[in-house]
């Protein structure tokens, strides 16, 4: 596609549920990355691959959040029974190249209620 | 510590008055400086990459520098519609794993 796309948009759910959310990058973009985005805050950068392989997982908040990228292209991210604290918006970004500039998607807004 | 700084956190302009907004960083060996614009419910646009002291790069009314210490985004007779969150972000030297984002400035220019 012309840009990234993620899905849902909007997730609402309930604390303790699973959710997975989806990132498609622009087609031939090796890099991709994911962060977050919550109310007043700067994005916080959450995990990056290069190609299938993340080769830095210490910026995922917990052991319930958890990534993956199959074929070089689609990546999800799920998060294991959500908190309150989880909801944010989740921005995925993908790159051409690791210092190229970011396309970002339009984010899925999540709310753990 | 922060990494990324920007100020003021928010500023309001009236259409036609320039004005610049700061980006100053603490990252060792810059590999590159990015700034994005935001608007409400969207995500990051990317604007400028910047990459070595004295660079300068346009973009209609933006005007972005940097220094070996801060980046400045230069807002020439803005308009309504620059009206949005400015980032700035850092990547390290060495590091292809991340750029790190400073919080942001809202800018509202008033018609």
């Amino acid at each position: 596609g012309a840009g990234v796309s993620q899905s849902p948009s909007n997730k609402v759910t309930e604390k303790g549920k699973d959710v997975e959310l989806r990132c498609d990058p622009i087609s031939g973009h090796t890099a991709l990355y994911w962060y977050r985005q919550s109310l007043g805050q700067g994005l916080e950068f959450l995990i990056y691959f290069q190609g299938n392989s993340a080769p830095d997982k210490s910026g995922l908040p917990s052991d319930r959040f958890s990534a993956e990228r199959t074929g070089g292209s689609v990546s999800t991210l799920t998060i294991q029974r959500t908190q309150q604290e989880d909801s944010a918006v989740y921005l995925c970004a993908s790159s051409l190249t690791s210092n190229y500039g970011y396309t970002f998607g339009s984010g899925t807004r999540l709310t753990v209620v | 510590e922060d990494q990324v700084t920007q100020s003021p956190e928010a500023l309001r302009l009236q259409e036609g008055e320039s004005s610049s907004l700061n980006c100053s960083y603490t990252v060792s060996g810059l590999r590159g400086l990015f700034w994005y614009r935001q608007d409400p419910g969207k995500g990051p646009e990317f604007l400028f990459t910047l990459y070595s002291a004295g660079e300068e790069k346009e973009k209609e009314r933006l005007k972005a520098t940097l220094t070996k210490k801060e980046s400045f985004l230069h807002i020439t007779a803005p308009k309504p519609e620059d009206s949005a969150t400015y980032l700035c972000a850092v990547q390290e030297g060495g590091r292809d794993d991340k750029i790190i984002f400073g919080k942001g400035t809202r800018l509202h220019i008033l018609p």
